[in-house]
């Protein structure tokens, strides 16, 4: 069936350190990507997605790729700030599993100034 | 669009006691998911309704546990008994109908704390 796979955290970073969380993915077909991130005491928000193979999705500094041949989509942000720690999801959603999300374990990021 | 609403969103009961946790999905979405976090376990999907017909429950822990979507603007995560365990922030998270690129959209969560 299909699961998604994330590295293990906690991850600590040191203002504007590189920061790359890795995510592969298991599906029967083709499914759509996602990184959520939920910031202490919310809700998960969707922070970008990429529906088909080398689509990058970005948003406020992040980046994910699409990798159909590696079945991953890592997580990268070349210069990380205190405001983005979080714990970062990542997920997928495939069209004939209907609309079930599959959610990796999440990554907590401690960013220290 | 005021997204998905959750209410109460801090809720303190006693063991025993019944609980009911309420969602309000965003308008015109047709799916709706109920998830449970703690520590221990992270996310967790509990039961997921497709126009308003429940789909999947496998993830709902026990007899103790039931959902109900009674029409497409509002459900309810009903806990009875309630149990220590079940501490935990739930989360109610909607998304619009068909195409798997659609993302899930959540709401700030119910942080349920049973003593």
């Amino acid at each position: 069936g299909d699961s998604v796979t994330q590295m293990e955290g906690p991850v600590t970073l040191s203002e504007e350190a590189f920061l790359t969380i890795n995510c592969t993915y298991t599906a029967t077909g083709y499914p759509s990507l996602f990184w959520y991130v939920q910031y202490p005491g919310e809700g998960l928000q969707l922070l970008l997605k990429a529906t088909k193979a080398d689509d990058k999705g970005s948003n406020k500094g992040f980046e994910a790729t699409y990798r159909k041949e590696t079945t991953s989509f890592h997580l990268e942000k070349g210069s990380v700030q205190v405001s983005d720690s979080a714990v970062y999801f990542c997920a997928l959603s495939e069209w004939d599993t209907g609309n079930q999300f599959y959610f990796g374990t999440g990554t907590s990021l401690t960013v220290i100034p | 669009d005021a997204g998905v609403i959750q209410s109460p969103r801090h809720e303190v009961t006693e063991m025993g006691q019944e609980v009911t946790l309420r969602c309000k999905p965003i308008s015109g979405h047709n799916s709706l998911f109920w998830y449970r976090q703690t520590m221990m376990r992270g996310l967790e999907l509990l039961i997921y309704f497709n126009n308003n017909v429940p789909i999947d429950d496998s993830g709902m822990p026990e007899d103790r546990f039931s959902a109900k979507m009674p029409n497409a603007s509002f459900s309810t995560l009903k806990i009875q008994p309630s149990e220590p365990r079940d501490s935990a922030v739930y989360f109610c998270a909607s998304r619009g109908e068909g195409l798997s690129s659609y993302e899930q959209y959540f709401g700030p969560g119910t942080r349920l704390t049973v003593t």
